[in-house]
């Protein structure tokens, strides 16, 4: 998993509840994104920042939010706007965007009392 | 739009077999490729990727994958499978036509057996 650390391993969310996620990273990588992933539905892009302080809507914004304030950080809340908020998050970085291998973290699963 | 399909959910190969893990692609332009594999409640982890070049392409754990523009495919390879080679593997496009975003594949479990 490198140098991408997210926390917490497992988290719950009661209903109504928003909940943060966190991702720390220590690569010194520009660009950071935040995966969902749902069983036989592969990744889906939620939201990704390329840059400090900017960040744009992916495939499945509604429901989340971000922030960017600081190169190494990019938390994502999951509010109470998201009704299916079960399953497995994970927050990624790269380097470039010619490439862009993404680097991962191991993963929060979220799930809902 | 940039897309991956992989058609096969599961792929069941024996220990010590040759194993192909299979992938298409459709995409407008010169395609990035990447093979990424994810081992049980963990994150995914790159494998590979072709960019241009050979059509071979190598990389960890003795994976390889073979990028055939005609048919439009990048399946990934191995000459012979270990246990620990069962996990998820998901094929992905950089889709330049999104902020080079990565569009990742549904993902293929493969299971081998000892």
């Amino acid at each position: 998993d490198g140098g991408i650390t997210q926390s917490p391993k497992y988290l719950f969310r009661k209903e109504g509840q928003n909940v943060t996620l966190s991702c720390e990273q220590n690569l010194n990588h520009d660009a950071m994104y935040w995966y969902r992933q749902d069983p036989g539905q592969g990744l889906r892009l939620i939201y990704y920042s390329q840059i400090v302080n900017d960040f744009q809507k992916g495939d499945i914004a509604e429901g989340y939010s971000v922030s960017r304030e600081k190169k190494e950080s990019f938390p994502l809340t999951v509010t109470s706007a998201q009704k299916n908020p079960t399953a497995f998050y994970l927050c990624a970085s790269s380097q470039d965007r010619i490439e862009n291998i993404q680097y991962f973290g191991a993963g929060t699963r979220l799930s809902v009392l | 739009a940039q897309s991956v399909a992989q058609p096969e959910d599961q792929v069941n190969v024996a220990e010590g077999n040759p194993l192909t893990v299979k992938c298409t692609y459709s995409v407008s332009g010169n395609p990035y490729l990447f093979w990424y594999v994810q081992y049980p409640n963990r994150g995914l982890q790159f494998l590979l990727k072709y960019i241009t070049g050979d059509n071979l392409v190598k990389g960890s754990y003795g994976f390889e994958a073979e990028f055939n523009k005609s048919q439009t495919s990048f399946h990934l390879k191995k000459p012979s499978a270990l246990v620990s080679d069962s996990a998820l593997y998901f094929c992905a496009v950089r889709d330049m036509n999104r902020d080079d975003k990565i569009i990742f594949g549904k993902g293929t479990r493969l299971h081998i057996l000892p």
